[in-house]
């Protein structure tokens, strides 16, 4: 069965770094997204992205985040000036009609 | 502050049994619901879905049911398994605003051999 891949699986960075998170969603998926849950809480949406846009974004989306399909088959989420605060895990997600959604396994950023 | 963690409602159900998770949604213009499972460590996983046209839809040992009066949902799971045991989302897609999903805050079920 098709599958959202996403890399690393964990990431620890200093506070105020860069971090980019890796994605590569289904083949013939038109729609994606990434969303984040902080430890014990519920998943929340970051943004969505279809036809090399950002078609949605949340308030949690600011400035210090960007999403990127840089080669056709990779998404990735850039988090600059890390903040304690951004340590959760982040998922990527696709969809071939903005519908059906499959997650990725998710990356786990530590921002110590 | 610190964030205090989210409190799971918790089912707890002997092996064999029949579980119903609910789930109270938000948005009337909500078009799509999913039910979503998740496993500790790992994302979540497509359970089951459906559109605001029904009122039920069935998969493989689920049911889902809807009604929008009372903008409510449920998961019914039939013959519960140890493998079942895991945290069940719910999810609501609020249709021409980009497809995103809000997800409601869990419900833990856990399966007692």
């Amino acid at each position: 069965e098709p599958e959202v891949t996403q890399t690393p699986s964990h990431q620890v960075t200093q506070m105020g770094q860069e971090v980019i998170l890796r994605c590569v969603p289904i083949s013939n998926h038109l729609y994606f997204y990434w969303y984040r849950q902080i430890l014990g809480q519920k998943v929340e949406f970051l943004v969505s992205f279809y036809n090399n846009e950002i078609s949605e974004k949340s308030e949690i989306f600011d400035d210090q985040f960007s999403v990127e399909r840089p080669d056709g088959s990779n998404f990735t989420l850039k988090i600059r000036s890390t903040k304690l605060e951004d340590s959760a895990m982040y998922f990527c997600a696709s969809s071939h009609d903005g519908y059906g959604y499959t997650f990725g396994s998710g990356t786990r950023l530590t921002v110590v | 502050g610190e964030s205090v963690g989210l409190h799971l409602p918790t089912l707890s159900v002997q092996e064999g049994d029949n579980s119903i998770i609910n789930c109270a949604y938000s948005n009337s213009a909500s078009d799509y619901f999913i039910w979503y499972k998740q496993e500790s460590g790992k994302g979540p996983q497509f359970i089951i879905d459906i559109r605001s046209n029904m009122d039920k839809r069935q998969g493989q040992r689920v049911t889902v049911l809807l009604n929008k009066t009372v903008k409510h949902l449920s998961l019914q799971i039939a013959a519960t398994q140890p493998g079942d045991s895991a945290v069940y989302f719910c999810a609501e897609n609020i249709a021409n605003a980009g497809n995103m999903l809000t997800f409601g805050g869990g419900t833990r079920l856990m399966v007692k051999p």
